[in-house]
């Protein structure tokens, strides 16, 4: 099936770095791809869709200055969280749409997810 | 994107047949409706979709209302690795995924 490899699976970094974060569609290309962040005991929150080529669409309250992403090849797209916060510690999920259909994936893949640790 | 409602929890026993409801009475005949979970710290997987039609796989059934305002996921013989917060959207095409609160499902030994 359709895989999506996001990594690293987690970071820890100072207060005031940047962090980036890849998510690589392996065995299919990805036109769009989606970011979603999650906080503990919360659901899913969508912040960004990412399409190849253009500009990233912003969810409404999501900084985009502050969450970067880039989707420059149909199997990459990164979120870079800049000049990071203790605030902005949770758990960030990638996904992509699926170009293909199987009977084990259909419409949508996600990522493993990555664990981000502010200190 | 249609507005999905379910349980905040649910209690299951190992070997039993788990039934998880959703209501979407706002979806869009377009519309599919998809299942995923998401066990702790992990990335959602997907469970299974439909339109209209009830749908089966080796994970799982789909049951879809005439109507298509409710559905029900069925875990045939729960086991303790389906220990899980299950999610039902409502999505169709390349419209984004926005996920609901889910059902945190808890299968007991």
């Amino acid at each position: 099936g359709a895989v999506v490899s996001q990594h690293p699976s987690w970071v820890i970094c100072k207060s005031g770095t940047s962090v980036k974060i890849e998510c690589r569609s392996l065995d299919f290309q990805a036109t769009t791809m989606f970011w979603y962040r999650q906080f503990p005991k919360q659901s899913l929150m969508l912040m960004a869709t990412s399409n190849e080529g253009s500009k990233a669409t912003y969810e409404q309250g999501v900084e985009k200055d502050k969450f970067l992403i880039n989707h420059a090849s149909l199997t990459l797209s990164t979120l870079t969280v800049t000049s990071a916060h203790p605030e902005d510690s949770s758990f960030y999920i990638c996904s992509a749409r699926v170009s293909k259909r199987d009977r084990h994936n259909y419409g949508y893949t996600f990522g493993s997810g990555t664990r981000l640790t502010v200190v | 994107d249609a507005k999905t409602t379910q349980p905040p929890s649910m209690d299951c026993a190992e070997g039993r047949a788990a039934n998880l409801p959703c209501n979407h009475s706002t979806i869009s005949g377009n519309e599919y409706v998809y299942w995923y979970r998401q066990i702790h710290s992990q990335g959602p997987q997907y469970i299974i979709h439909g339109l209209k039609n009830n749908e089966t796989n080796e994970m799982a059934s789909l049951i879809i209302t005439e109507d298509r305002k409710s559905s029900t996921l069925i875990l045939p013989h729960a086991t303790l690795r389906d220990t899980a917060v299950y999610y039902c959207i409502g999505g169709q095409g390349a419209q984004k995924l926005v996920f609901g609160q889910g059902t945190r499902l808890t299968i007991n030994p």
